[in-house]
């Protein structure tokens, strides 16, 4: 079974330039979500999909960030402009139920795309 | 928000020793689980648990949602094991929090 796929690994840009990340989930999986995981911390939910609506976003910067699911299928999140603040990883993840984040339904993360902001 | 702290934030191991990992929630939550974080960066599901004691292989958990903290054992840890190693609840409202993880280093 192929794993969640992220594009591109790694980005370097300069601030107030724009990035875009691009996620394939695990076929099938309804549930989609990114993450931000700054160096030393944990991962921090931007955004969850369940199918193409979005579930929670509570904490997703919208002055700056934005994110789509495309049929339901892969995901784009966008960054515009970047700070430095925003040098992380983001880690987009797939689960095959539906429902709350930790609900027991067993969480896969792809590798993650590790953005430098300078 | 909750507040979820794990501890040691650090560990270093002897290949072969034990070690138990704590995380402490500041509030009720309706789940619970630990993840690894594998040294390149990849995040793998271990325990799904809100209560109770579960086990898989070398390793096992144990929540006591009504004290508020959980406990991560590795037993004969290898070398494999070392990585970063993340407690994250949901609150009543849905909401999830990691903490800040255990460093887990494991030395032949």
């Amino acid at each position: 079974e192929a794993g969640v796929a992220q594009s591109p690994r790694y980005k370097i840009i300069e601030k107030r330039q724009s990035v875009a990340f691009w996620c394939n989930p695990i076929s099938g999986h309804a549930t989609l979500y990114w993450y931000q995981q700054i160096l030393g911390q944990g991962p921090k939910l931007l955004i969850q999909f369940q199918n193409n609506g979005v579930v929670d976003d509570s904490q997703l910067p919208k002055d700056r960030f934005s994110a789509e699911r495309l049929k339901g299928v892969d995901s784009t999140l966008k960054i515009q402009p970047a700070k430095l603040e925003d040098s992380a990883v983001y880690l987009c993840a797939s689960s095959l139920g539906t429902g709350s984040t930790l609900s027991g339904n067993t969480i896969y993360f792809g590798e993650g795309s590790w953005l430098t902001v300078v | 928000g909750i507040q979820v702290e794990q501890s040691p934030p650090d560990l270093i191991l002897q290949e072969g020793a034990n070690s138990t990992l704590r995380c402490n929630f500041s509030d009720s939550v309706n789940n619970l689980q630990w993840f690894h974080q594998n040294p390149w960066g990849q995040l793998i599901n271990l325990f799904y648990i809100p209560s109770g004691t579960k086990q898989n292989g070398r390793l096992s958990a144990t929540t006591v949602a009504t004290e508020r903290y959980s406990l991560l054992y590795i037993s004969s840890s290898q070398t494999t094991d070392s990585g970063v190693y993340f407690c994250a609840v949901e609150d009543n409202a849905g909401k999830s929090t990691f903490g800040d993880g255990t460093t887990l280093t494991v030395k032949p």
